[in-house]
């Protein structure tokens, strides 16, 4: 089934040291997007690749940073992470341009930082 | 503060019907979405409403939009054990394809 991945479901790092979180899609969407959740609020659109143009929300924090090497992986980094960095991070795609502009989402990676 | 605003809990019996509300801000929203979280799992599209439409109804769902009042609402008819999960308002704006979430509505089906 096509279908968006992501890994680690859980991860736990350690204050200031660096962590990647991934995501792959066999939909062969041309957006993907990385969201924020943390407990009881909405999702939090940090970034987004527009097949490659990369698009960041205006109070993404600089300590967070995507790549995506191809149409079906991108990364999230999170360069030195803080408490209160940790949340759910969910990975999205979506086929643009086209109505109704759906989104797939992933699992999430829910984050610990200790 | 948030654009797209819901209540956070509802508890319904087990065969009733649940209503689930949202007020949104934007009122050149294009559409409006509903997704639902299960729990350990991403967001997954239950229904959308395109926003010249009053009413859109799929199986178990309708879904009402009130365009003057900027609010919609997700209907769920004989609701079951499996509908427990937090249910997401979502609009996107004119001329952007990026979804704006609501908190969600966490959704406990009750024997």
């Amino acid at each position: 089934d096509a279908m968006v991945i992501q890994n680690p479901r859980y991860q736990v790092t350690q204050f200031g040291k660096p962590v990647t979180l991934s995501c792959s899609q066999t939909l062969n969407h041309n957006v993907m997007y990385w969201y924020q959740q943390k407990s009881s609020q909405a999702p939090k659109l940090l970034f987004h690749y527009y097949d490659k143009d990369f698009n960041n929300e205006a109070d993404t924090p600089d300590n967070f940073q995507s790549r995506r090497p191809n149409t079906s992986f991108c990364f999230l980094d999170i360069r030195s992470p803080g408490l209160g960095d940790a949340a759910m991070y969910l990975c999205a795609t979506s086929k643009l341009p086209g109505q109704p502009y759906e989104q797939y989402f992933g699992p999430g990676t829910r984050l610990t930082v200790t | 503060g948030e654009d797209v605003e819901q209540s956070l809990f509802l508890s319904v019996r087990e065969g009733d019907s649940s209503v689930i509300n949202c007020t949104y801000t934007d009122s050149s929203s294009t559409y409006l979405y509903w997704y639902k979280q299960e729990p350990g799992a991403g967001l997954q599209l239950l229904t959308y409403i395109f926003s010249n439409m009053d009413m859109k109804q799929d199986q178990r769902l309708t879904v009402l939009l009130n365009k003057k009042d900027k609010h919609l609402s997700l209907r769920i008819a004989d609701t079951q054990t499996g509908d427990s999960a937090i249910y997401f308002c979502a609009e996107t704006p004119f001329n952007d394809y990026k979804l704006s979430f609501g908190a969600g509505t966490t959704v406990t089906v009750r024997a």
